[in-house]
């Protein structure tokens, strides 16, 4: 299986910072890669697929970029509605398989 | 609008099995892939396996290969998940989504149900 390593774990920033979580697989998954983004209680959202398109309806704040092995999500500028957990996937193939999650926490 | 409407939360006893269901709204449904993702508590996000419902060959992860079973019918537009032999780490909330392609593999998802939560305890 292939291994998705999130860093990291927690962020803490505030509101209007620019700050970026990375995921590394531990093989090349070409760009097969997506962004959700999950509140407590809530079913994860689709932020970002193709590890750089961004899905319909998603603030540009939020981008995404890398292939192979390494991939960053950033935000451009934090609003207060994105403090959430963020969590990558990969989707190169099966069995496919998510980090372990970055939870993003206000300063 | 496409919605996926789950079944409601369950409580079940060790060895037993439960099966949750996943009704696609408003859409189309075989043509695309359904998958089944669950969440223990705290925890993150883990794929168990998938189904395009016009293939009809479900996959599996390895780590539920022969206790879980995915199947789907066209004519209610329902994905089904049955897992059996409960386990207490078994306890966690599944989730279906959707993928879009309805291609075989490459498999993001751009649609969640809400999540049904198992309970599995004596």
């Amino acid at each position: 299986d292939i291994q998705m390593t999130q860093s990291p774990s927690t962020l803490s920033a505030s509101v209007g910072d620019r700050v970026t979580i990375t995921c590394r697989a531990s093989q090349s998954i070409s760009s097969w890669l997506a962004w959700y983004l999950q509140k407590p209680g809530k079913a994860p959202k689709l932020l970002i697929y193709k590890a750089s398109s961004l899905e319909s309806g998603v603030p540009s704040r939020f981008s995404g970029s890398g292939s192979g092995t390494e991939f960053t999500l950033t935000i451009s500028s934090l609003q207060p509605d994105d403090f959430a957990t963020y969590y990558c996937q990969q989707y190169n193939s099966f069995p496919y398989t998510f980090g372990q999650g970055t939870k993003l926490e206000i300063k | 609008q496409v919605q996926l409407v789950q079944s409601g939360a369950e409580v079940k006893k060790p060895g037993s099995s439960v099966k949750v269901s996943c009704k696609a709204s408003g859409g189309t449904f075989s043509s695309y892939a359904i998958s089944w993702v669950r969440q223990a508590p705290g925890q993150g996000l883990e794929w168990m396996g998938g189904i395009v419902p016009i293939f009809g060959t479900p996959n599996y992860a390895q780590k539920f290969q022969g206790r879980v079973t995915i199947t789907a019918d066209e004519s209610t537009s329902t994905a089904y998940m049955e897992l059996s032999s409960l386990r207490s780490e078994d306890t966690a909330v599944y989730y279906c989504a959707r993928d879009v392609s309805g291609s075989w593999g490459y498999w993001y998802f751009d649609l969640w149900g809400r999540g049904t939560l198992v309970t599995v305890s004596s």
